[in-house]
């Protein structure tokens, strides 16, 4: 079946950190979304990225479509950036809909 | 940020009653999602809707329906609400349908059910 799964589930950061979150699915993608929950529930776009590298700010994320993975990737870490974050890749499997990741929970301590 | 609004934002009612709830966009695109999210099983997609009453099932919509009479609202219907119902209900809107342009979502809507 159609599966994207996220990875680590649980991440504790102290502010200043690195890290990097991944996302693999199990099919050919069209699209890819990276999203951040923030503690309010607002879900924030971060990046369109069906393939390649794209930066924004501290955050940066990367998708190798031909091995099925993306990665997000967080600089230097603040507070700000706890919260939930979501990949969800556009799969052809899925009839071109987005299917969620179940997240992987970030939490940033000063 | 993308012109989604949600309404209303917390509802608590009882098992057998309807529910409506609204999803209204200022961006004039014209792909519009629901989606519920649950502990555990992240973001669902309820229906979504291609354009003025052009809508199609999705996931999880057994037990819900949608309308679409304008561009702008896209209504969520509960006919008779049951506590699996209890959820966090999202809108999204795509100018692309997915393929080719982001979505962005609106607020959410947290719906308790009793």
């Amino acid at each position: 079946g159609i599966q994207v799964e996220q990875s680590p589930p649980d991440l504790i950061l102290q502010e200043g950190a690195n890290s990097t979150l991944r996302c693999n699915f199990s099919d050919s993608v069209n699209n890819l979304q990276w999203f951040h929950q923030n503690p309010w529930g607002q879900l924030i776009n971060l990046f369109y990225i069906p393939s390649g590298t794209k930066q924004n700010g501290r955050l940066s994320a990367t998708t190798v479509a031909t091995e099925r993975y993306s990665l997000l990737y967080i600089s230097s870490s603040q507070t700000t950036d706890s919260g939930v974050y979501f990949c969800a890749p556009l799969l052809q499997a899925a009839g071109n809909k987005l299917t969620f990741g179940g997240g992987t929970r970030v939490l940033v301590k000063p | 940020d993308a012109g989604i609004t949600q309404s209303p934002r917390h509802k608590v009612t009882e098992t057998g009653t309807p529910v409506t709830l609204r999803c209204h966009q200022t961006e004039n695109h014209r792909y519009m999602y629901w989606y519920r999210q649950d502990p555990g099983h992240g973001l669902r997609l309820i229906h979504y809707s291609y354009g003025v009453k052009d809508t199609d099932k999705g996931e999880v919509s057994d037990g819900y329906s949608v309308s679409r009479s304008k561009t702008e609202d896209f209504l969520l219907t509960l006919e008779s609400a049951t506590s699996s119902q209890t959820s966090v209900y999202f809108c999204a809107i795509s100018d692309y349908g997915g393929r080719g342009e982001t979505q962005y979502f609106g607020p959410g809507t947290r719906l308790l059910v009793l």
